[in-house]
């Protein structure tokens, strides 16, 4: 079965802290994403890898940063957490090849910044 | 540009009757097609898709999705409904001919909260 596992799934953390999400897949994947998902807004991209150390951004990748060190790990990065940056963090993989391969998520981590 | 219509924020349906939740789509080209479920603090979890073929694609848990290139839909439909089926569907959509090197080109609807009542 496929896996990804998001380490976090529920964060407390203060205005002007430096978070890290950490999103390891098992099914060997080049491709993997962070999503946010926030009530009336649906699912919005913020990065995307395509295969280490390559990355694009999404629709809204400010305030945030990414790293793809090793194939099977994608981090997100807040630099500086703001209160607009509560919310639900998804990632998800895919297998490259044709845009209708799968994409796999995690459970999620759900972030609250105070 | 591609998007996705889920015109239902909100569906609500018996137990045991047939349910349906709808999505329409705009895209250049062929569709490829998905439906995913989220229950309650949890990600998304993968239903079904269409990529090419039979217009009728089977999916996990008894849900089935019908593809109508005339109409632009893909609806979701499960002949008899259950209590566990409540949680919020997503529709997505992205097209042939691309490769999978750029995100940017899967569009997610807003979401469809289905309940269904005892």
């Amino acid at each position: 079965d496929v896996k990804v596992t998001q380490s976090s799934r529920y964060l407390v953390k203060r205005t002007g802290e430096k978070v890290f999400l950490e999103c390891v897949q098992d099914m060997d994947h080049e491709n993997m994403f962070w999503y946010r998902q926030d009530p009336g807004l649906g699912l919005r991209l913020i990065y995307f890898s395509y295969d280490v150390k390559m990355k694009e951004k999404g629709d809204i990748p400010e305030g945030y940063s990414v790293s793809r060190e090793k194939k099977e790990r994608f981090s997100l990065i807040l630099e500086s957490a703001s209160t607009n940056q509560t919310s639900m963090y998804l990632c998800a993989s895919r297998r490259q090849g044709i845009s209708g391969n799968t994409i796999y998520f995690g459970e999620g981590s759900w972030l609250t910044v105070v | 540009a591609q998007s996705v219509a889920q015109p239902e924020d909100q569906v609500n349906v018996a137990e045991g009757n047939p349910l349906t939740v709808k999505c329409t789509y705009s895209v250049s080209g062929n569709p490829y097609l998905f439906w995913y479920v989220q229950y309650p603090n949890r990600g998304l979890q993968f239903l079904l898709k269409y990529i090419t073929g039979d217009n009728l694609v089977k999916g996990s848990y008894g849900f089935e999705a019908e593809f109508n290139k005339s109409q632009t839909s893909f609806h979701l439909k499960k002949p008899s409904a259950l209590v566990s089926d409540s949680a919020l569907y997503f529709c997505a959509v992205t097209r042939h001919g691309i490769s999978s090197g750029s995100a940017r080109q899967l569009t997610f609807g807003s979401g469809t909260q289905l309940t269904v009542l005892p």
